[in-house]
This record gives C-alpha cells, sequence and structure tokens, in this order.
C-alpha cells in the first residue's frame, strides 16, 4: 500500500521569509496525483497546490510551489514571502491514476507550520 | 456556494449508543468519501462511494457502515460507539475525471465517552 511520510510535524518560519516542507511516498506505480491540502484552525480542508506524476515541470501556485523528484519519490511545498495566513497544518496526500484505486488518496501525518511576525 | 455540507459540527456520545454523521454535497460530484482525523496520523479513508448506489471499504472500516443515499448524500454510522472512535470526521467529495481533488465539509468533532 502506498504511504505517505512528512518528517517535520511542526516548522516555523518569519514573516516574509520562506519555507520548505518536505514530503516522501512510497509507491510502485507510474502514474499518479500529489497534493498539498491546508487545514487552518478552522478545520477546513484547503487545496493548496497539485502535481501530476506524468508532468516533469513542477507546479506553482502564486506563492506557493513544489518540488517534484520523481526518482526520489519526494513532493516538497515551497511557500514564499510568507505570511500570518499562512499558519496552518500541512498535509501532503497521494492519490493513484488506477481504476478503483484512484478513489482511495493516503494522507501524510501534517506538518504544523508556524508564521512569527 | 455550500459544497460539502456535513452535520452535526459537535457530538458527545456514551459507549454502545448510535449516531449517524450526514454529508451532503451540491457539486454534481459522482464520488464521496467519509475520512477520520487523529493526531499525528492525518486522514484515513473509512468508506468511499464511487458512485450513487456503490460503496466501498477503505482503511478503517471496523465499526461504521455507510449509506449513499443518493447522489448528493452519504451517510457514515456508528452503530455502537467506542471510545476508541473519538475523532474529527470529515466528508469528501470529487468528480471521478483525473486529477480532480477531493472537495471536504468542515468536520464532525465526535467524542465518545
Amino acid at each position: 500500500a502506498q504511504t505517505v511520510t512528512q518528517s517535520q510535524p511542526e516548522m516555523s518560519v518569519q514573516e516574509a521569509e520562506t519555507v520548505t516542507l518536505s514530503c516522501t511516498y512510497d509507491t510502485s506505480e507510474s502514474d499518479y496525483y500529489l497534493f498539498w491540502y491546508k487545514q487552518p484552525p478552522s478545520r477546513q480542508m484547503i487545496l493548496v497546490i497539485r502535481q501530476e506524476a506524468y508532468k516533469q515541470q513542477n507546479a506553482t501556485e502564486n506563492r506557493f510551489s513544489v518540488n517534484f523528484q520523481k526518482a526520489a519519490k519526494s513532493f516538497s511545498l515551497k511557500i514564499s514571502d510568507s505570511q500570518l495566513g499562512d499558519a496552518a497544518m500541512y498535509f501532503c496526500a497521494y492519490r493513484s491514476a488506477r481504476g478503483v484505486l484512484n478513489n482511495d488518496m493516503r494522507f501524510g501525518a501534517g506538518t504544523r507550520l508556524t508564521v512569527k511576525p | 456556494n455550500a459544497g460539502v455540507t456535513q452535520t452535526p459540527k459537535f457530538q458527545v456520545l456514551k459507549t454502545g449508543q448510535s449516531m449517524t454523521l450526514q454529508c451532503a454535497q451540491d457539486m454534481n460530484h459522482n464520488s464521496m468519501y467519509w475520512y477520520r482525523q487523529d493526531p499525528g496520523m492525518g486522514l484515513r479513508l473509512i468508506y468511499y462511494s464511487a458512485s450513487e448506489g456503490t460503496t466501498d471499504k477503505g482503511e478503517v472500516p471496523n465499526g461504521y457502515n455507510v449509506s449513499r443515499l443518493n447522489k448528493r448524500e452519504f451517510s457514515l454510522r456508528l452503530e455502537s460507539a467506542a471510545p476508541s472512535q473519538t475523532s474529527v470526521y470529515f466528508c469528501a467529495s470529487s468528480e471521478v475525471r483525473y486529477p480532480q481533488p477531493q472537495h471536504f465539509g468542515d468536520g464532525t468533532r465526535l467524542s465518545i465517552l
């Protein structure tokens, strides 16, 4: 079964600086999707960014970008110009692209990000 | 713009009581999911429904049942609640077209004494 590992339970960053959150995953599949979700104290799960494994180009969404290393099975999230509103739990997630397995999204344990003013 | 709506938001039960968590989505999605979130463990899939009329077990289905009432609604039932089921429960929905992400409800915090 696929597993997702986030090795940093907590991270902190100074406002306006850059922080990188790590994620690694284990899979034998070649076609899959990776996501980063943000969960603020309100408990909502908010999609931050997504990456298709067949794409070599790293995804970017405004201040958020990923470093996708397929061979290393690594999918890190970089947050540039950090803002106070970025403080949240961040979850990395894996989703197979194959058939019925596509319905099964595997999440990491999360990284709690604190932003210091 | 309701998206995915879960009720209730909070609930306290006694061991052995039964309870149904309700979920409805207004995005016309085919697939719906129930997750539980425990500290230090991320979200784990309990059950999912790929389409109306079908349900399948996820990673942690024991102690739960589900019903896909129609395309909009997907309920989760605890027949005899146990303290180990104390958790935050999330419902989600998505389209089956790749790589559509899952849209989540706001969660239900369930405590079982």
